[in-house]
């Protein structure tokens, strides 16, 4: 049983496309996060949410867009992509965003490479 | 703003003990995580501090000073499947956990 489970492994498409990696978690938490990780492997924040609502919205461009039907679900979709965009992209999650020791749990990550 | 150093690279021996310092300035300070992550895996959870002190978990252990705005990870009777990064994260207590660029150790024979 995968506790945070995201999907493509692997994302491999032309400049200017638009593209959507999915995630789950099945792990009853509340809060869900997206990361980048670029290629010196330095993981950055780009949003989190709470209970279907969005909390945190670093300086991301708007060509990404979150989505999140549920608590258990947060998508990340991504208009007009670029090569900077190219990256590893990590969904999380947490039982909640208040306590100070709560730990994130990973997805597998999806690598992101475009062309 | 948020900042967080740790060294690049170490290498260390198989069975031998390495340290992996942090050094962090953050606005606020929640507590800090030692994650490791290796290559093309999701980071995993280590430890967490947030009193000054030494934590031991096994063969992992890890270190907070708050007045000093530091923290080293220390790793013992080194093992290859140690080999990885290792990603110090701060809670600044109103944002998500903010990460360092990580330290990737290999552990030679």
């Amino acid at each position: 049983d995968t506790a945070v489970s995201q999907t493509p492994k692997y994302l491999v498409t032309q400049m200017g496309n638009d593209k959507s990696i999915k995630c789950e978690q099945n792990l009853g938490h509340d809060t869900m996060y997206w990361y980048k990780q670029d290629s010196k492997k330095f993981l950055k924040i780009m949003f989190s949410y709470n209970n279907k609502e969005l909390i945190i919205n670093e300086t991301v461009p708007n060509r990404f867009s979150p989505k999140s039907p549920d608590k258990a679900h947060l998508n990340l979709h991504i208009n007009s992509l670029e090569l900077g965009d190219s990256a590893v992209y990590f969904c999380a999650s947490s039982q909640d965003n208040l306590f100070p020791n709560e730990k994130l749990f990973f997805g597998s990550g999806t690598q992101l490479s475009v062309l | 703003g948020q900042n967080i150093d740790q060294p690049t690279e170490m290498t260390a021996t198989e069975g031998a003990i390495v340290q992996i310092n942090c050094t962090y300035q953050t606005s606020g300070f929640n507590g800090l995580f030692w994650y490791q992550q290796h290559a093309g895996e999701a980071p995993t959870f280590l430890s967490y501090n947030v009193l000054d002190g030494l934590e031991e978990k096994g063969r992992f252990s890890s270190f907070l000073s708050r007045s000093k705005g530091y923290s080293y990870l220390l790793l013992k009777e080194l093992q290859m499947k140690d080999s990885a990064s290792y990603l110090c994260a701060v809670n600044p207590g109103n944002t998500p956990l903010v990460f360092g660029k990580g330290t990737r150790l290999s552990v030679i024979a």
